[in-house]
């Protein structure tokens, strides 16, 4: 089974600093592997994914994240961040068709929360 | 854009009471999923679909959720009876046909069981 490690529970950060937000997964087979964002009282809006080829994946609002496959990590950066990011991230993985036999459910992180300071 | 749909938005139910919550997906997608997510973790596997079959409920506690997609459209999750520790936030997602593809959310369902 596969597993995700979000190392920090909560990130502050001043506003116009550049951010990283670690994440580290654990599997036996290759994985796809996602962020995700969600605002407070909200679903999960898909920031990034990895799927294969090039190991830097750029998203939306200006992240992206690289794929170190001998660190097994994931980590999410951002240059220079907006009060506006404030919220909770998400790091998941799951796996690919056919290995994982057509179950494909996200195991997420237990979330970082990205506090923006004025 | 089309949105994952779920009502109701919040539900507060006693303990031993049957509750029971809908999600409509983005129309053509086939595989769909619930999630629970507990107050400050991550979202949790509880069932997946692809159409109207069950792909995946083996985190699902069958003795008291059950979960149906009955004509491969919506569905509908439900917990008979809710227990305190079923306070939570109820997640369904969809996708084309899973896997590679992005799971879009929907605004959630969150449960106080009292």
């Amino acid at each position: 089974a596969q597993s995700v490690t979000q190392l920090d529970s909560q990130v502050p950060v001043f506003e116009e600093a550049p951010v990283e937000l670690r994440c580290n997964y654990s599997s036996s087979v290759s994985v796809y592997l996602f962020w995700y964002v969600q605002y407070p009282n909200q679903g999960l809006q898909l920031l990034l994914k990895y799927l294969s080829g090039s190991t830097l994946v750029k998203g939306i609002n200006g992240f992206e994240a690289e794929f170190n496959k001998s660190q097994t990590s994931f980590h999410l950066r951002k240059p220079s961040v907006h009060i506006s990011d404030t919220a909770e991230y998400f790091c998941a993985v799951t796996i690919p068709f056919p290995i994982g036999g057509g179950a494909d459910g996200l195991t997420f992180g237990k979330g970082t929360h990205l506090i923006i300071q004025p | 854009e089309a949105e994952v749909a779920q009502s109701p938005r919040y539900k507060i139910t006693e303990k031993s009471q049957a509750v029971a919550f809908w999600c409509d997906p983005i129309s053509g997608h086939a595989t769909l999923y619930w999630y629970r997510q507990i107050l400050g973790q991550g979202p949790e596997l509880l069932v997946q679909f692809q159409d109207e079959s069950v792909v995946d409920d083996s985190q699902l506690p069958k003795d008291r959720f059950s979960a149906e997609r009955l004509k491969g459209v919506d569905s509908t999750l439900k917990i008979q009876p809710a227990e305190l520790g079923d306070s939570a936030m109820y997640l369904c997602a969809s996708s084309l046909v899973g896997g590679r593809e992005t799971q879009y959310f929907g605004p959630g369902t969150r449960l106080l069981v009292l």
